[in-house]
């Protein structure tokens, strides 16, 4: 089973809103990672956890708060967004990359954001 | 830097009509390649991961190949199910945990 499962699938919120989007795997995956996607756009990076701890942010503005409280959940909790964060948010997991190797992202199917 | 370029931009093809799409990749070292399909309003499916030129995988209609400075996917005889957005996405050896994305290539198969 490769399912990452995100949740809720589609979310409107207002600028002072808060809210939070989830994300769960269960196939014993210690790096999971946040993708934004904007329209006809490939998903860019936006958060790397390994083992539970933040390993990468692309320099990510502060009203987006990244929170992985055990090794299958990770959170986005969103605070104050504008309307030009409205896109798809993807979550991803994968083996944690050792040495030279490379391991296989499993993305879920996103949650679909619109800001007002 | 790294850089991904992928080509065409879009594809439209007869149902039956083969054709190959090239992802063209420079990288100081290459840890994985990989090939995703994505629906529109879904997230991307793993397709292929590519290690080392020579390398080629098959998954149906589907074949990857990687050389050194591009991997081609070829579509044989598509079929519409076959419509999406194909990604190509390189990690290098200089970034541990991030997948350099290509910007796709949709493809449109009509019956």
């Amino acid at each position: 089973d490769t399912e990452v499962t995100q949740t809720p699938k589609h979310l409107v919120m207002g600028m002072t809103n808060k809210k939070s989007l989830k994300c769960e795997q269960h196939m014993g995956h210690r790096a999971m990672y946040w993708y934004k996607q904007k329209a006809k756009k490939p998903p860019e990076l936006m958060f790397v956890y390994s083992y539970e701890k933040l390993s990468i942010n692309e320099s990510v503005p502060s009203r987006f708060s990244p929170e992985c409280p055990n090794s299958s959940l990770l959170n986005l909790h969103l605070h104050a967004l504008q309307p030009e964060d409205s896109a798809l948010y993807l979550c991803a997991s994968s083996q944690v990359p050792e040495g030279a190797w490379s391991n296989i992202q499993y993305f879920g199917a996103g949650t679909r954001l619109s800001v007002l | 830097e790294d850089q991904v370029t992928q080509s065409p931009e879009a594809l439209r093809l007869q149902e039956g009509e083969s054709s190959s799409l090239n992802c063209s990749y420079t990288v100081s070292g290459l840890r994985g390649l990989f090939w995703y399909r994505q629906d529109p309003g879904k997230g991307p499916e793993f397709l292929f991961t590519l290690y080392s030129a020579g390398e080629e995988k098959e998954k149906e209609r589907l074949k990857a190949t990687l050389t050194k400075k591009e991997s081609f996917l070829h579509i044989t005889a598509p079929k519409p199910e076959d419509s999406a957005t194909y990604l190509c996405a390189v990690h290098s050896t200089d970034s541990w945990g991030k997948l350099q994305f290509g910007a796709g290539t949709q493809v449109v198969v009509t019956p």
